[in-house]
């Protein structure tokens, strides 16, 4: 078990909706990195966080956006959901001790219908 | 802007016999390249990675190669066996794992 947990594991949500997935680092990780995985595809991506602040972002609209907590762990937030944003969210933390490996969580699945 | 290409899409294979995967960057910045094994309704999981500061790693029936000039690298499987069968991802990053770009994944198929 790699101590990165995810919630929830699934969500169901309607086009135009907000959401908001949750993720805990492991211990001793201050970074976390979210990803959008779409079905058949290679991880995706979204931004990362760095001792509570935003330290890098990929090709996602502000609609997509964070937050990290004292404790390192991390919120994705999106607003206004389009089905195209349905996917598995996978959050991975990380530490530079660590050599930043990234270990992953299970992941949440959203569908937006 | 960075992208990682992976070939091939899917790869089936004997048990026993050995399995390629190729991967090409595009960041001449990347100097971290690891790979993810994820098996269906599964995380990602690390099975082997490579710093820019190597040519080579192995790890039991795993290796991987990086060709730092040509931006390629490669993940090698040796004596392959039916629980290998999976989807491998490769990706590269810079140091901090900063914008970690992943390949489409490869599904790999071994045929007991």
């Amino acid at each position: 078990e790699t101590g990165v947990t995810q919630s929830p594991t699934h969500l169901i949500k309607t086009r135009g909706q907000q959401v908001t997935l949750r993720c805990s680092s492991q211990s001793g990780h201050n970074t976390v990195s979210w990803y959008q995985q779409a079905l058949g595809q290679g991880p995706q991506f979204i931004f990362q966080y760095y001792r509570e602040e935003e330290n890098g972002r990929g090709n996602f609209p502000p609609r997509f956006s964070g937050l990290q907590f004292p404790n390192y762990s991390s919120e994705l937030n999106v607003n206004a959901l389009e089905l195209d944003d349905s996917a598995l969210y996978l959050c991975a933390s990380s530490s530079a001790r660590g050599k930043n490996i990234q270990y992953f969580g299970a992941g949440t699945r959203l569908s937006v219908l | 802007g960075e992208n990682v290409e992976q070939h091939p899409s899917t790869l089936s294979v004997q048990e026993g016999d050995s399995a390629v995967i190729k991967c090409t960057y595009s960041d001449s910045a990347s100097n971290y390249f690891p790979w993810y094994k994820q098996e269906l309704g599964k995380r990602p999981q690390l099975i082997i990675d490579i710093r820019s500061n190597v040519g080579e790693k192995k790890d039991q029936r795993i290796a991987v190669t990086l060709n730092k000039t040509a931006k390629h690298f490669s993940l090698h499987i040796t004596e392959t066996q039916p629980e290998d069968s999976a989807v491998y991802f490769c990706a590269a990053s810079t140091t901090g794992g900063f914008k970690t770009i992943f390949g489409a994944g490869t599904r790999l198929f071994v045929k007991a």
